[in-house]
């Protein structure tokens, strides 16, 4: 079945540490994203990649870092520099045709 | 800033009404609107979107849009309490490309 895999689902982090979350989709997509989600908030985009080697800073980069080096992968690196990262972090890619956003499971990050 | 609005609720309906969820977004030249449904500690999945004036029906749901006053509504009809979730309006504004801009929810709430 085609879809997005994020891993890990749970990660506990301590303060300090750089943290990586491995996004992986085969729906042969283009265009990949990143959202944070914090409780009672909407989606807040911090990274997208339009085509592999490619990719721009959303409403909320500082402290986070990506790579695209394959069209399948985009990891979410989380930086010592994010002052407060424990949120619930998705992962997603676009369907070109329709707009339509597909999501992973996503990944709970807690610092400790 | 492109924003999207959504009343946080709780809305609460009883089993077997209909729940009514509104949405207004400021970029007048948005295309593209979505309804996502968020089940606690989960991704979003899409509901329905929609892209001219007007309604589009879907089982029992039915999305509603009217450009001219810029907002976009979901009725879900015959409500169960297995749609009691957090709803999630998302616009793609005119020269955003195809990043999507997402409201903080609205929770509904069916009591059986």
């Amino acid at each position: 079945d085609g879809g997005i895999t994020q891993s890990p689902k749970y990660l506990f982090r301590k303060e300090g540490q750089n943290v990586t979350l491995s996004c992986e989709q085969n729906l042969n997509h283009d265009a990949m994203y990143w959202y944070r989600q914090d409780p009672g908030q909407g989606l807040r985009l911090i990274y997208y990649s339009q085509i592999v080697n490619d990719f721009q800073k959303g409403d909320i980069a500082e402290g986070y870092s990506v790579s695209r080096e394959k069209k399948e992968s985009f990891p979410l690196t989380v930086t010592s520099a994010q002052k407060n990262p424990t949120a619930f972090y998705l992962c997603a890619s676009i369907a070109d045709d329709t707009g339509e956003l597909f999501f992973g499971e996503g990944s709970r990050l807690t610092v400790l | 800033q492109k924003e999207v609005e959504q009343n946080s609720g709780p809305l609460s309906v009883p089993e077997g009404a209909i729940a009514s969820l509104n949405c207004t977004y400021s970029d007048r030249g948005s295309q593209s609107f979505f309804w996502y449904r968020q089940y606690s500690g989960k991704s979003p999945e899409l509901i329905m979107f929609i892209y001219s004036n007007g309604d589009k029906e879907d089982g029992r749901f039915t999305a509603q849009l009217n450009k001219a006053s810029q907002y976009v509504s979901l009725l879900i009809r015959d409500s169960q309490p297995s749609d009691s979730a957090t709803y999630l309006c998302a616009v793609i504004p005119m020269e955003y490309g195809n990043k999507l801009v997402f409201g903080a929810g609205t929770i509904l709430r069916v009591k059986s």
